[in-house]
């Protein structure tokens, strides 16, 4: 009973595919967020949504796109990968107003070759 | 431009001793602090949180402080036990709604035997 699952753990993939990665979250939050960590170990925010709207969008190229098809779903596809596209993503969900921590997955270890 | 800085990028400490992690910010604004562990191939884990209207909270081994005027926060862990090794991320909220959290670079805590 995993309280925020995503999947794949590991994609590998090549330049020029498009893909998707799943996120799901049972702990009825109304937020979910895409974070990216990068090769220097940045965690850095991508998108969240708030009931099925987007909310930030934090300079993320348009081959970027999540999706929401309920409160409990956040999924992200990425179009016409690149190498820099190699990181790991973080799904993660909060509620909104509630002073306690984010809830975090488990990550997506993404490799474009 | 980093908003929250983590300047240490690996603290080592004696088993039994104490843990200071060290975290500074830049913006005024950010109302909420957190501090996250992370294993290895797995996501953040929430540790502990402070509120930016107090200056200081504790829970169990973990004591986490806060100086608004000198925008900068420390992280307390006594007696250090082995599985402390981990990093350690510094997040800082602005606004509690549906915004992401802004995340330090982490510090890679050892703790010797």
């Amino acid at each position: 009973d995993t309280a925020v699952s995503q999947t794949p753990k590991y994609l590998v993939t090549q330049m020029g595919n498009d893909k998707s990665i799943k996120c799901e979250q049972n702990l009825g939050h109304d937020t979910m967020y895409w974070y990216k960590q990068d090769s220097k170990k940045f965690l850095k925010i991508m998108f969240s949504y708030n009931n099925k709207e987007l909310i930030i969008n934090e300079t993320v190229p348009n081959r970027f796109s999540p999706k929401s098809p309920d409160k409990a779903h956040l999924n992200l596809h990425i179009n016409s990968l690149e190498l820099g596209d190699s990181a790991v993503y973080f799904c993660a969900s909060s509620q909104t107003g509630a002073n306690y921590g984010y809830t975090f997955g488990s990550g997506t270890r993404l490799t474009v070759v | 431009d980093q908003q929250v800085k983590q300047n240490s990028p690996s603290l080592s400490v004696q088993e039994g001793r104490i843990s200071i992690l060290n975290c500074d910010y830049t913006n005024s604004m950010f109302d909420y602090f957190l501090w996250y562990k992370k294993y290895p191939a797995e996501g953040p884990t929430f540790l502990i949180s402070i509120s930016s209207i107090k200056d200081k909270n504790e829970d169990g081994r973990f004591t986490v402080f806060l100086n608004k005027s000198a925008k900068h926060l420390s992280l307390h862990i006594v007696p250090s036990q082995p599985g402390d090794s981990a990093v350690y991320f510094c997040a800082a909220r602005q606004g509690g709604g549906a915004d992401g959290l802004t995340f330090g670079k982490g510090t890679h805590l050892i703790i010797q035997p």
